[in-house]
C-alpha cells in the first residue's frame, strides 16, 4: 500500500540553525501539506500547497518557514533559523482528488531544538 | 472560525466492549467534512473514518462507526468491541469547504486506554 514517508525520523538541531524536513508524498497526489504536533498538545495546520505554490498557511508559518517541491517526489519544509520553540513532531500529508477526503499522514519527524 | 472541541481527556474501556468518543464542531459553512484520526503512542496519524456535512446515512468503517448528530453539531467516534490494539490518542477533525485542496482543524484528542 502506498504510504507518505518522512526522514530523518528524529533531528535535533541548535537554536538558530536551518533545518529541512522531507517528505515523500503518494506519488499521484496533487496536495500537499504541513502540520505540526507540539508534545501532549493538538495537531496544528501550517501550509497547504499545490500546483507549485503555497494556496493557503497559518500565522503559525511565518518568515522563517518554507516549503518546496524540488523534483517530482519530494515535498520540503525548511525553517530559516530555529527556535526553542519550534520543538515538535512535523507531520507531512498529501491527498489525491479521488477520494478527495483521504488524506494520508507520514510517520512525522521529532524536531528538537536545544 | 471553525472549532473542533474533545471533553473527554481520556476513556477507559474493557476489551471486547463498545466505547463511544466525543466530538463537537462548529462552523457556519454549510459544507464540511469531519475525520477521526487515530495516533498510537508510536506517533503517526492513521485515518479511520470521514463524514460529509450532505452524507445522509452515518459512516462505518469495519469496527468504527460515526454517530452524526447534525443538528447538534457532534461526530462522536463508536469503536465496537474494543481490542487491547485499540489503545491510543484518537483526535476529531473538521474541513471546511469544498473542492479537493483543504486544511484539517484538529480537537485535542482524546486518550483511550483499553483494558484487558
Amino acid at each position: 500500500e502506498p504510504e507518505v514517508t518522512q526522514t530523518p525520523s528524529h533531528q535535533v538541531t541548535q537554536m538558530g540553525q536551518e533545518v529541512i524536513l522531507r517528505c515523500v508524498p503518494i506519488s499521484n497526489h496533487l496536495y500537499f501539506y504541513w502540520y505540526r504536533q507540539i508534545l501532549g498538545q493538538k495537531v496544528e495546520f501550517l501550509v497547504s500547497f499545490y500546483n507549485n505554490e503555497i494556496s493557503e498557511k497559518s500565522e503559525i508559518f511565518d518568515d522563517q518557514f518554507s516549503v518546496e517541491r524540488p523534483d517530482g517526489s519530494n515535498f520540503t519544509l525548511k525553517i530559516r533559523s530555529t527556535k526553542l520553540e519550534d520543538s515538535a513532531m512535523y507531520f507531512c500529508a498529501s491527498s489525491s482528488v479521488i477520494p478527495y477526503y483521504e488524506q494520508y499522514f507520514g510517520p512525522g519527524t521529532r524536531l528538537t531544538v536545544t | 472560525a471553525q472549532k473542533i472541541t474533545q471533553t473527554q481527556p481520556g476513556m477507559f474501556v474493557q476489551e471486547k466492549e463498545a466505547v463511544t468518543l466525543d466530538c463537537t464542531y462548529d462552523t457556519s459553512d454549510p459544507s464540511y467534512g469531519l475525520f477521526w484520526y487515530k495516533q498510537p503512542s508510536s506517533g503517526e496519524m492513521i485515518f479511520l473514518i470521514y463524514q460529509g456535512s450532505y452524507d445522509q446515512q452515518n459512516a462505518t468503517e469495519g469496527r468504527y462507526s460515526l454517530n452524526f448528530q447534525k443538528a447538534r453539531k457532534s461526530a462522536n467516534l463508536v469503536i465496537s468491541a474494543s481490542q487491547l490494539g485499540d489503545s491510543a490518542m484518537y483526535f476529531c477533525a473538521m474541513r471546511v469547504g469544498g473542492g479537493s485542496n483543504y486544511k484539517l482543524t484538529f480537537g485535542k484528542g482524546t486518550l483511550l486506554t483499553v483494558n484487558p
